[in-house]
């Protein structure tokens, strides 16, 4: 099993619309997560951290549940330029990527 | 936030020969590391550059093909050495300690093509 797991998508969803992400992973130590943004060709850009509970930025939103091992970020209001893959990164010791969800917002 | 550059930004390299790629931070951070990002797949930790230390290497990747050197608190070099065409990847160098806390920042990347 994977340390860092992730649904690969490809997710199409249209302008507007509300996606969320789910992201599992497996070692029990994990203290920090993250989720990242890679746009094609690009290096991954740090989108969110998650320390306790959740967080909130604008239309995101990330949580946590530590009883059941997974992270997920939800996406509100999606606009074209969403469109991306996302990186769920867990950290406890190394930080650790899952295989990324691809994300694509249509007209 | 600090300014991480990579050199090369890509290459083209003929297989058995050798490619040093340098990461450089414009601020000092407490750790810098290696990642490689094989087409379509996400990214996997090669090594952790320690300053005034030998890297300290993930399964499955070794010092002697992918020598690391930190000879300061801004600045690594990773060495592809002996490359044949599965090294063909985009390699990444992350900091961390930036803001005192331990978000992790990526560099633009090398793409090389090993022919």
């Amino acid at each position: 099993r994977k340390e860092v797991e992730q649904d690969p998508g490809p997710f199409n969803v249209p302008e507007g619309a509300t996606v969320a992400f789910n992201c599992t992973y497996s070692n029990s130590a994990s203290q920090s997560f993250f989720w990242y943004r890679q746009d094609c060709r690009k290096e991954p850009k740090l989108l969110m951290s998650v320390y306790s509970s959740g967080n909130e930025d604008g239309r995101f939103t990330a949580q946590l549940n530590r009883a059941s091992q997974y992270i997920s970020l939800l996406i509100r209001d999606s606009k074209l330029s969403d469109s991306a893959t996302y990186l769920c990164g867990s950290q406890g010791g190394k930080l650790i990527f899952g295989q990324g969800t691809e994300l694509s917002v249509k007209p | 936030s600090a300014v991480i550059s990579q050199k090369p930004s890509r290459d083209i390299c003929q297989r058995g020969t050798s490619l040093t790629i340098q990461c450089q931070v414009d601020s000092q951070v407490t750790m810098m590391f290696w990642y490689r990002q094989q087409p379509g797949q996400s990214l996997t930790l090669i090594a952790t550059a320690n300053q005034g230390s030998e890297a300290t290497y993930e399964s499955g990747f070794v010092i002697d093909k992918f020598p690391i050197s930190r000879p300061n608190l801004t600045f690594s070099t990773l060495t592809v050495s002996n490359m044949s065409p599965e090294d063909s990847s985009i390699y990444l160098c992350s900091v961390e300690g930036l803001g005192g806390n331990n978000e992790q920042f990526f560099g633009p990347g090398t793409r090389l093509t090993v022919l």
